[in-house]
């Protein structure tokens, strides 16, 4: 069974810029949620999507956009880049069945905007 | 909308007992996971409470009231690796939207 993973580990952009961030979910698991964490802050819900729809989103703009493929892996895109997206962004897989299950979270990806 | 409270930081020796409490107001309620992230690092399950009551995973515990909007962890027999940011959060119901407070900084001293 492999883990969730993300990529890239890390990532320096400018104000403006766009960027893609990438998540492969676990073996099994269909859901796949975003979360952006600064620093000493806990995670913030950014979207979640289920079956390659976006099934619920949290208090951010629509240039925070995303995709799930087919395969259940998921990209977040940042466009027009500003100074305070820079974060952790987090990706967690999970089964939706019956119930809330136990989110896995990735490793993460550290954005840095300049 | 969802307000989760937990203290900023707590100090607790190597092998003693340490509760982290947790308040929540939130607009649904379907349970309340506990997470234990280090630093630098991504956060690990610990716990999910749906029913009322006290869940022990070896040196673990979660408690959930629901009628109190309260939830603690206990940390037993503490080991210095335990220093981590320990997250509280709600899952409303519905879709898995998850809502995490700011997370408690635990220090574990010799």
């Amino acid at each position: 069974e492999t883990g969730v993973t993300q990529s890239p580990t890390h990532l320096i952009k400018t104000r403006g810029q766009q960027v893609t961030l990438r998540c492969s979910s676990q073996s099994g698991h269909n859901t796949v949620s975003w979360y952006q964490q600064a620093l000493g802050q806990g995670p913030q819900f950014i979207f979640q999507y289920y079956r390659e729809e976006e099934n619920g989103r949290g208090n951010f703009p629509p240039r925070f956009s995303g995709l799930q493929f087919p395969n259940y892996s998921s990209e977040l895109n940042v466009n027009a880049l500003e100074l305070d997206d820079s974060a952790l962004y987090l990706c967690a897989s999970s089964y939706a069945g019956t119930s809330v299950g136990e989110q896995f979270f990735g490793p993460g990806t550290r954005l840095t905007v300049l | 909308g969802q307000n989760i409270d937990q203290p900023t930081e707590m100090t607790a020796t190597e092998g003693a007992i340490v509760q982290i409490n947790c308040t929540y107001q939130t607009s649904g309620f379907n349970g309340l996971f506990w997470y234990q992230q280090h630093a630098g690092e991504a956060p690990t399950f610990l716990s999910y409470n749906v029913l009322d009551g006290l869940e022990e995973k070896g040196r673990f515990s979660s408690f959930l009231s629901r009628s109190k909007g309260y939830s603690y962890l206990l940390l037993k027999e503490l080991q210095m690796k335990d220093s981590a940011s320990y997250l509280c959060a709600v899952s409303p119901g519905g879709y898995q939207k998850v809502t995490f407070g700011t997370g408690t900084k635990l220090q574990v001293i010799p």
